[in-house]
């Protein structure tokens, strides 16, 4: 069966700080994946997707950047991070097989 | 005009009672529907997804989809104290960009 995992579960910076989030999915190759970010109260917006490594989209103009090392890692940064950039961030994947997608646990940023 | 319009609720109903949960959406080219319970402070977990118009029912839950209204609903029977927790509806148009269009979530409260 396929397993995500985000880390960390929870994360607490200063702005102008940078960041570093990873995401691995086990049990699957070749995954689509996400990165949303879910505001408290708000609904999800897709901040970047991939269909395989290398090939990264980016849905949202802002300083979070995003990069596919490997087949199943996925990783969202920033160099500098703003008050703006707190949240939950989830990570998420589906295959290219079939059409539903399933989420981490999600990474807590707040950014003091 | 939003492509998915949900009520964000919040909804409370007595344990037992029937619960009736819905999304209208504006592109007819969505093709795939699914339905996702999020708990507080957890990644969304995938509940149901149907790829026509008609019913699909899973133990106490049933999705229905109809493409004319363009209005998707899942229905939840018998609710449990448990079953607390926002709801969102999220779609897809398989037409191979592999991005999800999502509904800012219901919340659902069912009081013991």
């Amino acid at each position: 069966s396929q397993t995500i995992h985000q880390w960390p579960a929870t994360l607490v910076q200063p702005v102008g700080s940078p960041l570093s989030l990873e995401c691995t999915v086990e049990g699957t190759s070749n995954p689509n994946l996400y990165w949303y970010r879910q505001a408290a109260g708000r609904g999800l917006q897709l901040l970047f997707y991939s269909v395989g490594i290398g090939q990264i989209s980016s849905e949202v103009p802002q300083n979070l950047s995003a990069s596919r090392p490997q087949d199943r890692q996925f990783i969202l940064s920033s160099k500098k991070l703003l008050l703006s950039d707190s949240g939950f961030y989830l990570c998420a994947w589906s295959s290219h097989a079939a059409y539903e997608q399933y989420f981490g646990p999600g990474t807590r940023l707040t950014v003091t | 005009q939003k492509e998915v319009e949900q009520d964000p609720g919040p909804l409370s109903v007595p344990e037992g009672a029937i619960v009736s949960l819905n999304c209208t959406y504006s592109n007819s080219a969505f093709q795939y529907f699914m339905w996702y319970r999020q708990y507080s402070r957890k990644g969304p977990e995938l509940l149901m997804y149907t790829y026509s118009s008609g019913n699909k029912e899973d133990g106490r839950f049933t999705a229905q989809v109809d493409k004319s209204s363009k209005y998707i609903s899942l229905f939840i029977r018998d609710s449990q104290p448990s079953d607390s927790a926002t709801y969102l509806c999220a779609m897809e148009d398989t037409s191979g960009t592999y991005k999800y269009i999502f509904g800012t979530g219901t919340r659902l409260k069912v009081l013991a």
